[in-house]
C-alpha cells in the first residue's frame, strides 16, 4: 500500500457524534487526498493536500474537514456525523515520482448509525 | 456532474479471452488518465496511464486506447485470467497550478471465468 496507513481501519459511530480518520504516510509525498467511495459512484475526492496546512476542497467537501500539520498526516474530521456519511473512505499519496500518479491507502470502513 | 462515464457495469469473459472497459470524459482540460484495480477489501491499485499526446499504450497484457478527438478512452485486457477478476475504475486528473483533482468513472466489475 505504497507506504500509506490509516486509522482506524473500520469505526461504528452514532449520528451526531465527532469522528477523526487518520492517514499517515512514510515516503515524504506532496500530496494527500482523502475520498470517499460509495456503490455506483466509484471514488470521490473530499479534500486534499499539497503540503503542510496548505488544503483544497474536493467535489464532495460539504460536512468534512481537514488538517495537515505535519507532511506525513493527513486527518479527516466528520463534525457531526450523518448516516450519509457511511461509507469507505480511502487516503491516498502522490508527488514522489511525479505527481499525478496516486497510491490508495488500504481505507477505512466507517458506519454512521 | 458526472464527468467521466464508465461502461459497462458488470463485465463476465471466459479466461483467454479479451475484456474491454471504455470511459468516456467531458472535460478537454484533463492531462492525465489512470486505470485502477480493486479487489475486494482492498484499495484501489494504479495499473497503468496515459497522457492525452498518446494514442496507445501497452503493459504486458493490458493497453489502454485514447481517442483524444472522441473524448474517449478504453481498456483492453488481453488473454484475461480469473486472477483480473476484479473491479476497474477509469479515471481523469485535473491539474492546474497546485490543484490536483481526480475524477472517477462508477466502475467495471469483470468476472473471468476459468
Amino acid at each position: 500500500d505504497a507506504g500509506i496507513t490509516q486509522s482506524p481501519r473500520h469505526k461504528v459511530t452514532e449520528t451526531g457524534t465527532p469522528v477523526t480518520l487518520r492517514c499517515h504516510q512514510t515516503e515524504n509525498h506532496r500530496y494527500m487526498y482523502w475520498y470517499r467511495q460509495d456503490p455506483g459512484h466509484g471514488l470521490r475526492l473530499i479534500h486534499y493536500s499539497y503540503g503542510v496546512k496548505d488544503t483544497d476542497k474536493g467535489e464532495v467537501s460539504d460536512g468534512y474537514s481537514v488538517s495537515r500539520s505535519k507532511t506525513e498526516d493527513f486527518l479527516l474530521t466528520l463534525e457531526s456525523a450523518t448516516s450519509s456519511q457511511t461509507s469507505v473512505y480511502f487516503c491516498a499519496i502522490s508527488g514522489l515520482a511525479g505527481d499525478s500518479e496516486q497510491f490508495f491507502g488500504p481505507g477505512t470502513r466507517l458506519t454512521v448509525l | 456532474q458526472q464527468q467521466v462515464k464508465q461502461s459497462p457495469q458488470s463485465l463476465i469473459v471466459q479466461k483467454g479471452g479479451i475484456s474491454i472497459i471504455n470511459c468516456a470524459y467531458e472535460n478537454t482540460a484533463f492531462d492525465y488518465f489512470p486505470w485502477y484495480q480493486q479487489f475486494p477489501g482492498k484499495g484501489p491499485a494504479l495499473l497503468i496511464a496515459i497522457r492525452p499526446d498518446v494514442s496507445e499504450k501497452k503493459e504486458g497484457r493490458f493497453t489502454i486506447s485514447f481517442n483524444k478527438s472522441a473524448k474517449q478512452f478504453s481498456l483492453h485486457i488481453m488473454d484475461s485470467q480469473p486472477g483480473d477478476s476484479a473491479t476497474y475504475f477509469c479515471a481523469a486528473l485535473l491539474s492546474s497550478g497546485s490543484a490536483r483533482q481526480l475524477t472517477f468513472g462508477s466502475g467495471t466489475q469483470l468476472t473471468v471465468l476459468p
